[in-house]
C-alpha cells in the first residue's frame, strides 16, 4: 500500500523557516517524480515544487521560487521542502504527491499545516 | 502557464440528478493529461477521472469525462449525498501542473 506521510508543519512569524518531510512507503520511491501542493485555508489548489526522480531537475512556482527549496533523499525515501523567508500568504496545508504516469496525482499524504503568524 | 477555468464554482443539486463541470484550458491540453479530483471537507484531494475519461480505481461508473483539445466537461450522472465535495481539473502538460479553481457541490 502507497503512503506519504508528512511532517514539520506548525506556527511560525514571518521572516522565518521550517523544513517539512514526506515520507514515502509502498512504492518504488527512486523512481518517481514527486510534487509538493499547498492549499491555504478555504481555497483552491496550488501546485509549488517538482523534483525528479533523480533531482536531476527541479521547478518552483513563481509564488516560492526563490524562497523554498525542494530536494529528496532516496536511501530514505523522503521528500524535503525547506521554506525560506515565510510569509503570511504561505499558510496552507501542505501535500507531497506522488506523479502517475499521465502527469496526474495518484498519490497525496495527508497534509501538514503551516501557519504563519505573528 | 496554463490557466485553467473552471465553472460553475458552485453547484447545488438534488440526489439523483445529474450535474456537468466544466473546464476550459487557455491552450490546447492532450487529453491524456488532463484529470479530475474529489476533495471531501477536510480530507486530502482523490483522483477521480485521469485521461480525460478513465475512472481511477474503485471510482463509481456515475462519474465521467469527455473533451479534447481546450474544452473538457465532468459528469456524475445521478448525484448521491457521498458526492458532497469540491471537485477540480488539472493539467498535465506542461510545467507549472496547474489546477482549475473548483467547483463546491452541494445538496439541495
Amino acid at each position: 500500500e502507497v503512503q506519504l506521510v508528512e511532517s514539520g508543519g506548525g506556527l511560525v512569524q514571518p521572516g522565518s523557516s521550517l523544513k517539512l518531510s514526506c515520507v514515502a512507503s509502498g512504492f518504488t520511491f527512486s523512481s518517481y517524480n514527486m510534487h509538493w501542493i499547498r492549499q491555504a485555508p478555504k481555497k483552491g489548489l496550488e501546485w509549488i515544487a517538482l523534483i525528479y526522480y533523480d533531482s536531476s531537475n527541479k521547478y518552483y512556482a513563481d509564488s516560492v521560487k526563490g524562497r523554498f527549496t525542494i530536494s529528496r533523499d532516496n536511501s530514505k525515501n523522503t521528500l524535503y521542502l525547506e521554506m525560506n523567508s515565510l510569509r503570511s500568504e504561505d499558510t496552507a496545508m501542505y501535500y507531497c504527491a506522488k506523479l502517475g504516469w499521465a502527469y496526474y496525482f495518484d498519490y497525496w499524504g495527508q497534509g501538514v499545516m503551516v501557519t504563519v503568524s505573528s | 502557464a496554463i490557466v485553467l477555468n473552471q465553472s460553475p464554482s458552485s453547484i447545488i443539486a438534488s440526489q439523483g440528478e445529474k450535474v456537468t463541470i466544466t473546464c476550459r484550458a487557455s491552450s490546447s491540453i492532450s487529453s491524456n493529461y488532463l484529470h479530475w479530483y474529489q476533495q471531501k471537507p477536510g480530507a486530502f484531494p482523490k483522483l477521480v477521472i485521469y485521461s480525460t475519461s478513465y475512472r481511477a480505481s474503485g471510482v463509481p461508473s456515475r462519474f465521467s469525462g469527455s473533451g479534447s483539445g481546450t474544452s473538457y466537461s465532468f459528469t456524475i450522472s445521478r448525484v448521491e449525498a457521498e458526492d458532497v465535495a469540491t471537485y477540480y481539473c488539472q493539467q498535465g502538460s506542461s510545467n507549472p501542473y496547474t489546477f482549475g479553481a473548483g467547483t463546491k457541490l452541494e445538496l439541495k
